[in-house]
């Protein structure tokens, strides 16, 4: 069964540090997500992603963020300058042909720590 | 602003029993919604997708229905097992995700 994968499963890194998640998203899939989960808290949304643009984005998702689809399977998170409470997981989704009708599918998630 | 309530936060039952876990949203101009299962430290598993077309949907021993014009949607487990046992959650679109019912099922 087709999933969506993440790498790395975890990373830490420094703040002021840039760091790159990565997904692969299911193969047939036209829209993408990032969202985030705090420690306990709720899964926030980030940014969708559709036909190599941004389709939709939330307040969290300001300057220090940026999504990039490089080539046909890969869909990444750029923190431009991590600060501590951007630790958190991070979760890429996928879903069908639109947005509205088709389930999304989660990755396992990132987790990024923020030292 | 879309606002997803769940209602209860937590929730301990006995195995076998069946149980009703509660989703309340504030605007009805939704397209659809989903339910997911998280287990601790895991990504959201899908469970179930609701049209706004549609009343319920069903898969296995798990039935959700959807009331759009009162806000409400309902996840029905039948005969739980401790395999149940995880957070659930309810998210309209993309911004709206409900903060989960942790559900724990004991043998």
């Amino acid at each position: 069964e087709p999933e969506v994968t993440q790498t790395p499963s975890h990373q830490v890194t420094q703040m002021g540090q840039e760091v790159i998640l990565h997904c692969v998203p299911i193969s047939n899939h036209l829209y993408f997500y990032w969202y985030r989960q705090i420690l306990g808290q709720k899964v926030e949304f980030l940014v969708s992603f559709y036909n190599n643009e941004i389709s939709e984005k939330s307040e969290i998702f300001d300057d220090q963020f940026s999504v990039e689809r490089p080539d046909g399977s890969n869909f990444t998170l750029k923190i431009r300058s991590t600060k501590l409470e951007d630790s958190a997981m991070y979760f890429c989704a996928s879903g069908g042909r639109d947005r509205y009708h088709y389930e999304q599918y989660f990755g396992p998630g990132t987790r990024l720590t923020v030292t | 602003k879309q606002e997803v309530t769940q209602i209860p936060a937590a929730l301990s039952v006995p195995e076998g029993e069946n149980l009703v876990l509660n989703c309340s949203f504030t605007d009805s101009a939704i397209y659809n919604l989903q339910w997911f299962r998280q287990d601790p430290g895991k990504g959201l598993t899908s469970l179930l997708l609701i049209q706004s077309s549609q009343r319920e949907q069903t898969s296995g021993r798990l039935n959700a229905s959807l009331d759009k014009s009162s806000g409400r949607s309902t996840l029905y487990i039948a005969a739980s097992q401790p395999g149940d046992s995880a957070t659930y959650l309810c998210a309209v679109k993309e911004s709206g995700f409900g903060a989960g019912t942790r559900l724990t099922v004991k043998p």
